[in-house]
């Protein structure tokens, strides 16, 4: 039972555009919410997070937001930059109960 | 900067052979996790200890697959018989305590033919 889901397999954006990725889940009791980015042969890396008490959080060039009504997360990059380009796992876990649920994956290709 | 060591990067057996992984956590992290993901999907939790025991194994095939975590340091992943449908990339992170940020080694691909 997926709990986590990104419909969103890939997304191709000019570089200096924005790239705007999207995650929905289904389990209310969800309360925090991570993004995590991958290179090929790499792990996941951390890259930005937020609390349900909180509807927005920034941090340089990444922005996550979040509408716990609708149960859906989106992740900003902008301006997009050729580095960017990889694989982005939206991630979330209750309270108390610290096992992450991973949605499969969006990659990203930004273009020059 | 710290870092989850993990080895083998890349594993090919025969099925119905013995695979072990091993994980080395960032230093003082008293959390680990093994995950494991298959092609196309996102990571799944297999086992996670709290320093040296096991806080979650549900989803971990224990007809074949062992954890363990001895010292409350380094961990090991074993599959015993492995099959064909086990081939993916197991990834082991590491945090400080539970609730904390997950960092995540480079995993080991492992191919079953």
């Amino acid at each position: 039972d997926q709990q986590v889901k990104q419909n969103s397999p890939s997304l191709s954006v000019q570089e200096g555009r924005i790239s705007i990725l999207n995650c929905d889940y289904t389990n209310s009791m969800f309360d925090y919410f991570l993004w995590y980015k991958k290179y090929p042969a790499e792990g996941p890396t951390f890259l930005i997070s937020i609390s349900s008490i909180k509807d927005k959080n920034e941090d340089g060039r990444f922005t996550v937001f979040l509408n716990k009504s609708a149960k859906h997360l989106s992740l900003h990059i902008v301006p997009s930059q050729p580095g960017d380009s990889a694989v982005y796992f939206c991630a979330a876990n209750e309270m108390n109960d610290y096992k992450l649920s991973f949605g499969a994956g969006t990659t990203v290709t930004v273009r020059a | 900067e710290a870092e989850v060591a993990q080895s083998p990067r890349y594993k090919i057996t025969e099925k119905s052979q013995a695979v072990a992984f091993w994980c080395d956590p960032i230093s003082g992290h008293a959390t680990l996790y093994w995950y494991r993901q298959i092609l196309g999907q996102g990571p799944e939790l297999l086992v996670q200890f709290q320093d040296e025991s096991v806080v979650d194994d549900s989803q971990l095939p224990k007809d074949r697959f062992s954890a363990e975590r001895l010292k409350g340091v380094d961990s090991t992943l074993k599959i015993q018989p492995a099959e064909l449908g086990d081939s993916a990339m197991y990834l082991c992170a590491s945090s400080f305590s539970r609730g904390e940020t997950q960092y995540f080694g480079p995993g080991t691909r492992l191919l079953v033919l």
